[in-house]
């Protein structure tokens, strides 16, 4: 199977810890996004790649989170001095055009 | 901004029946695209079907159709001989722009009773 595939799929962490999620879309999709879901909600966007290049950032992404994807690659989501509030689900998706994006399976962060 | 609307929290139908999911959405746009994503207990997110604003026709696939009224911004989902797999939550999702990215409604939660 060589669809997008998200590390880890679940993280149990403190408050005030730094974690990083890693993303791998499907080969050749040139586009990459980062989606945040809390329970009982859609997913709402973070963060949008083209290729390399990070393209538009949601005002939901405040100075303690930070999203690369160098060479156009895998992308990382960094968020530093984790908050309680940021429990949910982190959703990753690749696409080549607007037809259709293909998600991953997300890692669920829980903050204690 | 865009945005999508799903009115309708929660949803129940009985096995074999027909139920239909609301979604009405705002967009200034001329040219984009709605989907209907399913959400089951695993949270993989799973289309279900896509419908191009420029195509007057409703989108069809197999169990599953919509109903795409663009002049009212409107855009259900019908679920045709549901079945117990079914049962999940569902998301309507609009995309338009450059950047192709997905706005998301709340979802509705479909419940398929035996």
């Amino acid at each position: 199977d060589t669809g997008v595939s998200q590390d880890p799929r679940h993280k149990i962490t403190k408050r005030g810890q730094n974690v990083t999620f890693r993303c791998d879309p499907i080969s050749e999709h040139n586009r990459l996004y980062w989606y945040r879901q809390t329970l009982g909600q859609g997913p709402e966007f973070l963060t949008y790649f083209q290729n390399e290049a990070q393209l538009e950032k949601s005002r939901l992404l405040s100075d303690r989170f930070s999203a690369e994807r160098p060479k156009g690659s895998f992308s990382t989501l960094e968020i530093q001095r984790t908050e309680q509030g940021d429990s949910a689900m982190y959703l990753c998706a690749s696409s080549v055009s607007p037809e259709k994006l293909f998600f991953g399976s997300g890692t669920q962060l829980s903050v204690l | 901004a865009q945005t999508v609307t799903q009115s309708q929290p929660e949803m129940s139908v009985q096995e074999a029946e027909t139920v239909t999911l609301s979604c009405t959405y705002d967009t200034s746009e001329s040219d984009y695209y709605l989907f209907w994503y399913k959400q089951p207990p695993s949270r993989q997110m799973i289309l279900v079907i896509r419908q191009e604003a420029y195509k007057q026709q409703n989108a069809t696939e197999n169990r599953f159709s919509v109903n795409f009224q663009k002049a009212a911004k409107s855009f259900s989902l019908k679920i045709s001989d549901s079945q117990l797999g079914d049962a999940a939550m569902y998301f309507c999702a609009y995309s338009g722009g450059s950047n192709y990215k997905l706005t998301f409604g709340k979802g509705t939660l479909l419940t398929v009773n035996p």
